[in-house]
C-alpha cells in the first residue's frame, strides 16, 4: 500500500549540530509540507513544495532547510541544531486538485540539549 | 496573513452531542478542513468544507458560513475513543497549496 513514512521516529542530538529528517511518499503527490508541533503552537509551516526542484519558505522557516530532487522525498535539514527547534515534526502530502486533503507522515520527535 | 481562533479545551459526556467552534481572518479563501489528532499520532483528515452549508459524515458534521468567517465541527453520540485534538485548517485562494492550522481544541470525553 502507498504510505507515506518519516526517519528517524526519534532523535536526540546537541546544539550546533546538523540534523536531516527524513520523509519519503509513495502516491506519487507532488505537494510535500513539513511542520513543527509544540503545546500552545499547533502545526506551523516550515517549508513546502509543489514539485521536484520547487521549494517555499513557510511561517517558521528560519534555521531549516529543504531540497526536492524527486517526487518521493522532502528532507528538512536543520543547519545548526539550537534547543528552541526541539519539537514534533511533522511531514505531509497531497494529491493536485482543489478538495484533496493532507496525509501526514508519524512524525519525528526532536530533543536538542 | 490568516488567523484562526478555537476554543483550546472542551469537555462532554459519552453519549452527548459537543460542537467546536473555529472562527478565521484570512486574506483569501479556498477551503476549510477539520483533522483529528490522538495523543502522540499524526492528524487524520475528518472533513473539507468548501461551500457554505453542513458537511455530514457519520457521527461527525462539518458547517461552513464564508461570509462569518465560521465554521463547526459537530460530534454526536460521542464515544471514548473520541477524546482527541481536533485542528481547523484553512488554505487560503488563488494557488495556495498549504494549510495554516489553528492550535487545536484538546476534547476529553467523560464516561
Amino acid at each position: 500500500d502507498a504510505e507515506i513514512t518519516q526517519s528517524p521516529r526519534h532523535k536526540i542530538t546537541e546544539t550546533g549540530r546538523q540534523v536531516t529528517l527524513a520523509c519519503h511518499q509513495t502516491w506519487n503527490h507532488n505537494n510535500m509540507f513539513w511542520y513543527r508541533q509544540d503545546l500552545g503552537h499547533g502545526l506551523r509551516l516550515i517549508h513546502y513544495s509543489y514539485g521536484v526542484h520547487d521549494t517555499n519558505k513557510g511561517e517558521v522557516s528560519d534555521g531549516y532547510s529543504v531540497s526536492r530532487s524527486n517526487t518521493e522525498d522532502l528532507p528538512l535539514t536543520l543547519e545548526s541544531a539550537a534547543s528552541s527547534q526541539t519539537s514534533v515534526y511533522f511531514c505531509a502530502s497531497r494529491p493536485g486538485g482543489s478538495g484533496n486533503e493532507q496525509f501526514f507522515g508519524p512524525g519525528t520527535r526532536l530533543t536538542v540539549l | 496573513g490568516q488567523n484562526i481562533d478555537q476554543p483550546t479545551e472542551m469537555t462532554a459526556t459519552e453519549g452527548a452531542i459537543v460542537q467546536i467552534n473555529c472562527t478565521y481572518q484570512t486574506s483569501g479563501f479556498n477551503g476549510l478542513f477539520w483533522y483529528q489528532q490522538h495523543a502522540g499520532e499524526a492528524p487524520t483528515f475528518l472533513s473539507y468544507n468548501v461551500l457554505d452549508g453542513l458537511e455530514e459524515k457519520g457521527r461527525f458534521s462539518s458547517f461552513l458560513s464564508r461570509s462569518k468567517g465560521y465554521s463547526y465541527l459537530l460530534l454526536k453520540e460521542l464515544q471514548m475513543k473520541d477524546s482527541a485534538s481536533y485542528l481547523c485548517a484553512v488554505r487560503e485562494g488563488g494557488s495556495a497549496r498549504q494549510l495554516t492550522f489553528g492550535s487545536g481544541t484538546q476534547l476529553t470525553v467523560l464516561p
